[in-house]
């Protein structure tokens, strides 16, 4: 089944204390991207990838850092946590370049307390 | 860059019936356009696209039309069923793929549609 699989689905965490959600694809997909869903101000980007070892920020990439090893992953790792960045989690890929129709993950919702 | 935006944030429907949710862009260039779906608890999930170059586009159960005179874009439901409720938003690209695009998608924030028996 093609999806988009993020891991994991719920992280409770503490402020300062490294962490990393995985993304993968099985799609074979040149572009992924990461969300943020906040209640009141939509989905937002994070950061993106066009293809294996190129990545670029979004709207939003204070705090967070991304890597693109492999076609198939794309992991967001939060070096040093901080209460702002809880909020609910989605990686996307798409076949074509930015701004094709997008596949989701289920989400990862983070709490950093 | 420019916003998308949905006219209400909540939509209550009787069962049924038909759903009409809107959007408005603001971006003249954008020229592709994306209605997702989110239920609760799920990650949004794709239900149907048009290309400026279009008016008009049906799936099953769904129709977009898309009014570049006034940049508005809808989404209308037929026989709105309970399985139907969820958070719909919509989403356009400023740019045409096959000229690329670093940002991608721009979202808008979403209307809540609620199915009322």
């Amino acid at each position: 089944e093609a999806q988009v699989t993020q891991n994991p689905r719920y992280l409770i965490t503490v402020t300062g204390k490294k962490l990393t959600v995985t993304c993968s694809q099985n799609m074979n997909h040149e572009y992924m991207s990461w969300y943020r869903q906040d209640p009141g101000l939509g989905l937002r980007q994070i950061y993106y990838s066009m293809n294996v070892e190129v990545t670029d920020k979004g709207d939003v990439p204070e705090g967070y850092k991304v890597s693109r090893k492999e076609k198939r992953n794309f992991p967001l790792i939060l070096e040093s946590p901080s209460p702002n960045q809880t909020s609910l989690y989605f990686c996307a890929s798409s076949m074509g370049q930015a701004g094709e129709k997008l596949f989701f993950g289920s989400g990862t919702q983070l709490s950093v307390l | 860059g420019e916003s998308v935006g949905l006219h209400l944030p909540t939509l209550s429907v009787q069962e049924g019936d038909n759903s009409i949710i809107n959007c408005a862009y603001s971006n003249s260039a954008s020229d592709y356009f994306i209605w997702y779906k989110q239920e609760s608890g799920k990650g949004p999930q794709f239900i149907i696209d048009i290309r400026s170059n279009m008016d008009k586009r049906q799936g099953q159960r769904v129709t977009v039309l898309l009014n570049k005179t006034v940049k508005h874009l809808s989404l209308q439901i037929a026989a709105t069923q309970p399985g139907d409720s969820a958070v719909y938003f919509c989403a356009e690209n400023p740019q045409d793929y096959s000229g690329g695009g670093a940002d991608g998608l721009t979202f808008g924030k979403g209307t809540h549609l609620i199915i009322q028996p």
